[in-house]
């Protein structure tokens, strides 16, 4: 198995631009994380699914960001528009179920100026 | 409010030496427990987890862990430790009530070993 995808693995944009961020989880995972990772704050769950429903998204800093996942294999998280606190390492995670591991992406570091 | 503590930022220790790295939980009920490495510039990796059972729990790379109800602890163990085991550890639960499979990650662990 080529394990969880992210694209793209890093990203540079100007503030006030629309980010988009890709994940496509492990065939046969039906739950799908979205994690932010920085220095000052660590690791933080942004929002998680399951069987591509929106299970818990109180993690979502603000308005400005939205996931979707329109089918079993593939995800996004939107960031509209950004700013230069948004830059972070994005993780994206897919799990079998409640008692099985997560399985973590390589991460898209973006970049906000 | 749930929770995990590392109570170590930082733990450093000699080749060849054990090594432990702390973490401690506060949930409700008998949580399933995990622990995950983070190598530079990589996603965190799974390593071991504890479900039901032998509180002792065998991982990958010769890692171990030790699951204490009574302290609520489950502290990550090596009996002698690799150059190339210097990475980030995450501690994590899943509480067993509601929540589906989300995870609580501590705050992680810089393990450094030094030659």
């Amino acid at each position: 198995d080529a394990g969880v995808i992210q694209s793209p693995r890093h990203e540079v944009t100007e503030m006030g631009q629309e980010v988009t961020l890709r994940c496509k989880p492990i065939s046969g995972h039906n739950s799908l994380f979205w994690y932010r990772q920085t220095m000052m704050r660590g690791l933080e769950l942004l929002i998680y699914f399951n069987n591509n429903v929106p299970i818990d998204d109180s993690g979502m800093p603000e308005d400005r960001f939205s996931a979707k996942m329109p089918n079993a294999s593939f995800s996004t998280l939107k960031i509209q528009p950004s700013e230069p606190r948004d830059s972070a390492v994005y993780f994206c995670a897919s799990s079998r179920g409640s008692i099985y591991e997560q399985y973590f992406g390589p991460g898209t570091r973006l970049t906000v100026t | 409010a749930q929770s995990v503590a590392q109570p170590e930022d930082q733990v450093n220790v000699a080749e060849g030496n054990p090594l432990t790295v702390k973490c401690t939980y506060s949930v409700s009920g008998n949580p399933y427990l995990f622990w995950y490495v983070q190598y530079p510039n990589r996603g965190l990796q799974f390593l071991l987890k504890y479900i039901t059972g032998d509180n002792l729990v065998k991982g990958s790379y010769g890692f171990e862990a030790e699951f204490n109800k009574s302290q609520t602890s489950f502290h990550l163990k090596k009996p002698s430790a690799l150059v190339s085991d210097s990475a980030l550890y995450f501690c994590a639960v899943r509480p067993l009530s509601g929540g589906y499979n989300k995870l609580i990650f501590g705050a992680g662990t810089r393990l450094a070993v030094h030659p």
